[in-house]
């Protein structure tokens, strides 16, 4: 256990489906990341966000939505994804933005029919 | 663009043995270096990290940088079969403070 948990762990939906993934961080972090696993590709970046405020996005389609009410939480809105869109949708935190130790929640699995 | 580099793999090793793991990187700005365990259907965990050039040793585990050659490894000496997973090498350029992740290299090591 890393301290940092995710839920749904897996999640099966349609394109036009509307959907969130959770993370809660129970580290005292001030920095949260959204990060998008693809087979045989390298982690991708998707959010930071600081202290609940975004700093970063990498290009990521509108379709993807995130929010962070608070530092220990970090949400990503799902709205009418694409199949190309299944991966694993991994949650990190780290102490703050400028110190990269980061620790990862055990995921969500998603597939999008 | 930033890139990190490792060979695909697999590296096969028998059990006992050590396991050498490369990674390179193309931006020289680059401030810190981790090492990330994933085993299959799991996250990834943070083993090792090194930010001076030289050698870092904890345990099994040992991180080699060079940053004038823009490389690290990760030795894993008397290697386990519960070392078996695949290894993510990730770079921090300092600048915004982003992790640029390796495709990661899967070790095998055979009993």
């Amino acid at each position: 256990e890393t301290g940092v948990t995710q839920t749904p762990r897996h999640l099966v939906m349609g394109m036009t489906n509307k959907k969130s993934l959770k993370c809660e961080q129970h580290l005292g972090h001030n920095a949260m990341y959204w990060y998008k696993q693809s087979a045989k590709k390298p982690l991708e970046l998707m959010f930071v966000y600081s202290l609940e405020e975004r700093v970063e996005n990498n290009s990521v389609p509108s379709r993807f939505s995130p929010e962070c009410p608070n530092s220990s939480h970090l949400f990503l809105h799902l709205h009418t994804l694409q199949p190309e869109d299944s991966a694993l949708y991994l949650c990190a935190s780290s102490q703050s933005y400028s110190y990269n130790e980061q620790f990862f929640g055990p995921g969500t699995r998603l597939t999008v029919l | 663009q930033k890139e990190v580099e490792q060979n695909s793999g697999p590296l096969s090793v028998p059990e006992g043995a050590i396991a050498s793991l490369n990674c390179t990187y193309s931006d020289r700005g680059s401030q810190s270096f981790f090492w990330y365990r994933q085993y299959s259907g799991k996250s990834p965990e943070l083993i090792m990290f090194i930010y001076s050039n030289g050698d870092k040793e904890d345990g099994r585990f040992t991180a080699q940088l060079n940053k004038a050659s823009q490389y690290v490894s990760l030795l894993i000496r008397d290697s386990q079969p519960s070392d078996s997973a695949t290894y993510l090498c990730a770079v921090d350029t300092g600048a915004n403070s982003k992790l640029t992740f390796g495709k990661g290299i899967t070790l095998s090591v055979r009993p």
